[in-house]
């Protein structure tokens, strides 16, 4: 089965500053999803970005970028010029490609303290 | 887009009653997916549904959980009896399911369940 790791419980960064969230996976599988979703004090499950395992390009959207490595398994987030309402738990997700399912399988997130 | 909606988004009960949380997913999307948020355990998938049908009730903790999807607009998810330990939040989540795509899935704000 596969499995998602985030090692550091918690991190913080100033304002404006650059901070780079760490995920690792196990998988025997060769094509699949990785994702980042956000969830804030207000509990909402917000979509960060997303990463095909196909495609050798880091993803990026905005002030948010992605280290994806495969070989080593390794999905990191990096937020640029970070702001107060970055502030959140982030958590790594994965999908699988092959069989049709949908499951995601969660890390069990990183508190985030933005500092002003 | 509304988004996906669920209802209530809290709800306190004492141990033994039954509990009825809703969702209503983003038109269109013809998959959804109900998690269970504990700090203990995490984010777990508890059961999810392809086009009103469940395709994988793994996730579900014991009998006395059992969710339904009567039509591409709604869905259940039902505990009777209710106990402590179920005490958690409970999101519902649906995707598009993209031929070929990573088919993002997009969550509820999720309900606070509290037992007593």
């Amino acid at each position: 089965a596969q499995t998602v790791t985030q090692s550091q419980p918690e991190m913080s960064v100033q304002e404006a500053e650059t901070v780079t969230l760490s995920c690792t996976y196990d998988t025997s599988e060769s094509d699949y999803y990785l994702f980042w979703y956000k969830q804030p004090p207000s509990r909402q499950m917000i979509l960060v970005i997303r990463q095909e395992a196909y495609k050798q390009q880091n993803a990026t959207e905005n002030r948010f970028s992605v280290n994806f490595q495969k070989a080593a398994k390794s999905f990191s987030l990096k937020i640029s010029d970070s702001q107060l309402g970055d502030a959140a738990m982030y958590f790594c997700a994965y999908r699988s490609f092959q069989g049709g399912s949908e499951k995601l399988v969660f890390g069990k997130g990183m508190k985030l303290t933005v500092n002003p | 887009d509304a988004g996906v909606i669920q209802s209530p988004r809290h709800e306190v009960t004492e141990m033994g009653q039954e509990v009825t949380l809703r969702c209503k997913p983003i038109s269109g999307h013809n998959s959804l997916f109900w998690y269970r948020q504990t700090m203990m355990r995490g984010l777990e998938l508890l059961i999810y549904f392809n086009n009103n049908v469940p395709i994988d009730d793994s996730g579900m903790p014991e009998d006395r959980f059992s969710a339904k999807m009567p039509n591409a607009s709604f869905s259940t998810l039902k505990i009777q009896p209710s106990e402590p330990r179920d005490s958690a939040v409970y999101f519902c989540a649906s995707s598009p399911r993209l031929a070929g795509g990573p088919d993002t899935q997009y969550f509820g704000p999720g309900t606070r369940l509290t037992v007593l």
